[in-house]
């Protein structure tokens, strides 16, 4: 079966410094990958996706990440943090299918990030 | 905003009731998923429609039920409700024929009491 790993629950980075969160998969295939946000009392933002080709790749609000197959990882990355970055943030995967339209997410536990000022 | 509408926003009940939450997808979007976020199992799929038709199911529990109307709307209905129903419960949309990407709404919360 599948599964995601976040290893770190909470994070806490001053604003303007660097920012990685970590995310390790389980699948049997590379999967799709996702990265979403969510701030308090709202619902998932989609920051970024991989669903092949470069292993880098550019998301909304500066994020970015970098895919690594030899270490089933998907860490997610920003190279200053601002103060309205503080959210919860989730890695998850979905099957790599032919057919779309039957994809369920499979989400991490998520990485709570706060920033001081 | 990312297209896809639930209501009510919040809802509060007692143990025993029963509750339908609703979600309107995308427009065009015929796949609607539901998930269920909980402080104890994280967020969770629990089952998925696609034009109408159940399409994968996941951890969803026999006291829950969903359908896909003709126009796509959904909704998910909830009985004989448990203190442990408690959650956020978010219905997500995606388009036909395209490679995944899912659009959440922003959440029922479910309060039993």
């Amino acid at each position: 079966a599948q599964s995601v790993t976040q290893p770190d629950i909470h994070i806490t980075v001053s604003e303007g410094a660097s920012l990685e969160l970590r995310c390790n998969y389980s699948y049997g295939a590379t999967p799709y990958l996702f990265w979403y946000v969510q701030s308090p009392g709202q619902g998932l933002q989609l920051l970024l996706k991989y669903f092949s080709g470069d292993t880098l790749v550019q998301g909304i609000k500066g994020f970015e990440a970098e895919f690594k197959r030899s270490h089933s990882s998907v860490n997610l990355r920003k190279p200053s943090v601002h103060w309205s970055d503080a959210a919860e943030y989730f890695c998850a995967v979905a099957p790599f299918r032919g057919d779309f339209g039957n994809e369920k997410l499979t989400f991490g536990t998520g990485t709570r990030l706060t920033i001081i000022p | 905003d990312s297209g896809v509408t639930q209501t009510p926003k919040h809802l509060i009940t007692a143990t025993g009731q029963r509750v339908t939450l609703r979600c309107s997808p995308r427009s065009g979007d015929l796949s609607v998923y539901w998930y269920q976020q909980s402080l104890d199992q994280g967020l969770q799929f629990l089952i998925q429609y696609y034009n109408g038709e159940e399409r994968a199911k996941g951890n969803i529990l026999e006291r829950f039920s969903a359908q896909q109307f003709p126009d796509l709307h959904s909704e998910l209905n909830l009985s004989s409700l448990e203190l442990g129903d408690s959650a956020l419960y978010f219905c997500a949309s995606s388009p036909h024929r395209e490679a995944p990407k899912q659009y959440f709404g922003p959440g029922t919360r479910l309060t039993v009491t």
